[in-house]
This record gives structure tokens, sequence and C-alpha cells, in this order.
């Protein structure tokens, strides 16, 4: 079946650093690509999509690639913030059989120090 | 101000009882989901409706029952509860049933199930 594998957390950075956090995925379909983050206390909300390959997505200074070869999605920002603390899922979204889900990585906390 | 609402944001219920979490949207969305977060399967999908039809059903026991009696209610009744239920519950919804669907989650209802 379908499955997302992420960065396993947590990843503490200071400030000013920069941030990758890997995802790979696995589907015999052409999917969409996701990244949602959570913040304490509330549901994922949506970083950005990317439903073709090789096209990139951005949003709030995090950026990821759509690399079908490599089946690689991962998750960049060239300086963090501690207002970036939160934990970011990279999650896939296919079609099998008529059925539409979304299928979420585990997740991978940031914790970003001032 | 929040557009889906659950109810209630936390529930303490013992062991073989019955509990009903409630979900509703006010994004004027066709679909919507039940997802569940735990430490052990951080954000696991359950259902989906479309147009208040059950579309897709990944929750293999019966006692988890999703009751759609509006448009933009989805709830979520479990019965005969057991302590590895315990979990926070996110509701979501997106306009329609799609692989590009962005979803929206709410904040979610924590049960723990002593």
């Amino acid at each position: 079946g379908d499955s997302v594998t992420q960065t396993e957390g947590p990843v503490t950075l200071s400030e000013g650093t920069s941030l990758t956090v890997n995802c790979s995925y696995e589907t015999k379909q052409y999917p969409t690509l996701f990244w949602y983050v959570q913040y304490p206390g509330e549901g994922p909300q949506l970083l950005f999509k990317v439903p073709k390959a090789n096209e990139k997505g951005s949003n709030r200074g995090f950026e990821a690639t759509y690399n079908k070869e490599a089946t690689s999605f991962h998750l960049q920002k060239a300086s963090v913030q501690e207002s970036d603390s939160a934990v970011y899922y990279c999650a896939l979204s296919d079609r099998h059989t008529n059925a539409y889900k979304v299928i979420f990585g585990k997740g991978t906390h940031l914790h970003v120090l001032p | 101000d929040p557009k889906i609402i659950q109810k209630p944001k936390y529930l303490v219920a013992v062991t073989g009882s019955e509990k009903i979490l409630i979900c509703e949207q006010y994004l004027g969305h066709n679909a919507m989901y039940w997802y569940r977060q735990s430490a052990k399967k951080p954000l696991e999908f359950m259902f989906s409706y479309s147009y208040q039809k059950l579309m897709d059903n990944q929750t293999a026991s019966s006692r988890f029952q999703p009751q759609s009696s509006k448009k933009n209610h989805l709830d979520l009744q479990i019965t005969a509860l057991k302590p590895d239920d315990s979990a926070t519950y996110f509701c979501a919804s997106s306009q329609d049933r799609g692989t590009n669907e962005r979803l929206f989650f709410g904040h979610g209802t924590k049960l723990s199930v002593l």
C-alpha cells in the first residue's frame, strides 16, 4: 500500500539556521504531495501542495520539490524562526479503486531555539 | 472564528461505555473525514463522506460508526470503548473528494478511556 516516510524527530535548531526534513513516498499511482504543519492544540493545516512531478511548492519561506524519480519531497527552509516550532507532516493523496484518501507520514517535531 | 467545530474538546470515558464526537463545518464543503491521532499512529485515516454518503472506510472495527444528519455534520459514535481508543480525533473537510483537495482540520477531540 501507499506509505510516507519522513525524518524522525525531534529536530532542534537554533534560530537562523537551515532546515531540511526528508520525505520519501511509495505509491503505484501519481499522487499529489503535501506538507502540513500542526501547532500545539490545533489540527494540521496545509503549508503547501504540489500536484505535478518536477514542480516546486513554497509558502512562508518553506519549499519542497516533487521528485518523481527519487520519490522524494524534502522540506527546506533557509533560515528558521522560533515561530516555526511545530510538527511537520509530509503527505500524499492518491486514488485507489475509487477511494481517495490522504496518507500522512509520522510527523517531524521541530523545535527552534531563540 | 473556527470554521470546523468539534465538540467536546476533551472527553473522559470509562471502558465499555459509548460516546459521540460531534463535528460541524461551516466552509460549505462537500466532503468530510475523520482522522485519529495517537502516539502509535500519528494521523490515521478513518472515514470519508461525500454529500452525506460514506465513501471510504479504513476502520476495521464496527465499534466506530460515523453519522451524517446534515451535509455539514459528521459525528463519530464509538461504542464499547477500550483504553486503546484513547487518542485525539480530528474531523476534516474539503471542497470535494479528490486527489488535489486541501484538507481543513478542526482542533480535535481528545478522548481518554480509563
